[in-house]
């Protein structure tokens, strides 16, 4: 079946501008997660997604960063007036549901930020 | 304090050989889950083994098997008879029962020498 989906692949952006990534996860997967890779680093955890629930945006870097979930499937991750330190790799991972730890989650390809 | 931890920055194995990647953890949670990822040159992060901390065997997949040591705090990876195609980085994370995300640690980088 398809798995997670993220677009664009590659997105270069002057400085000062607005960007917005996207992701279409797994169909039925309930979670949904944003994470961002800087160059040679792990993962950094952004916003998290469940079902109808409030977002847990307690990985957001700063106000500039936001996302939302539409009819409970794709997800957008905004970053408005990016700065040179958002470059890096945003990932975007679905998992089939939540309320246990066991669950692991299924990542996509990710989008390259490059902010000139 | 990190909640996982990669010593390793980088690591070499010649093929066929098997190799352990280095994982230790810190949490208070008493229920947690212990993954480990592959990252090849592609980018995509690849699901490779999992390890619940209430599990009392060690976790093994294919040529993959997890060296649990709760005690320690530990969850090495061991990867058997290596493969060319094995070269990529390997992150291990860590999702506890209280938290929505996984905690990632900086990876290692293994590169199989043929």
């Amino acid at each position: 079946g398809a798995g997670v989906s993220q677009s664009p692949s590659n997105k270069v952006t002057e400085k000062g501008k607005d960007v917005e990534l996207r992701c279409d996860p797994i169909s039925g997967h309930t979670a949904l997660y944003w994470y961002r890779q800087s160059l040679g680093q792990g993962l950094e955890f952004l916003i998290y997604f469940q079902g109808n629930s409030a977002p847990d945006k307690s990985g957001l870097p700063s106000d500039r960063f936001s996302a939302e979930r539409t009819g409970g499937s794709v997800s957008t991750l905004t970053i408005q007036r990016t700065q040179q330190e958002d470059s890096a790799v945003y990932l975007c991972a679905s998992s089939p549901r939540t309320g246990t730890y066991s669950y692991e989650q299924y990542f996509g390809p990710g989008t390259r930020l490059t902010v000139t | 304090a990190q909640k996982i931890t990669q010593t390793q920055p980088g690591m070499f194995v010649q093929e066929k050989e098997a190799v352990t990647l280095d994982c230790t953890y810190d949490t208070s949670d008493p229920s947690y889950g212990l993954f480990w990822y592959k990252q090849p040159s592609s980018g995509e992060m690849i699901f490779l083994i999992y390890q619940g901390s209430y599990d009392q065997q060690n976790a093994t997949e294919g040529r993959y098997s997890l060296n649990f040591q709760k005690a320690r705090k530990s969850a090495n990876l061991v990867i058997s008879a290596s493969q060319l195609g094995d070269s990529a980085m390997y992150f291990c994370a860590m999702r506890e029962a209280g938290a929505n995300n996984l905690f990632f640690g900086t990876g290692t980088r293994l590169t199989v020498i043929p």
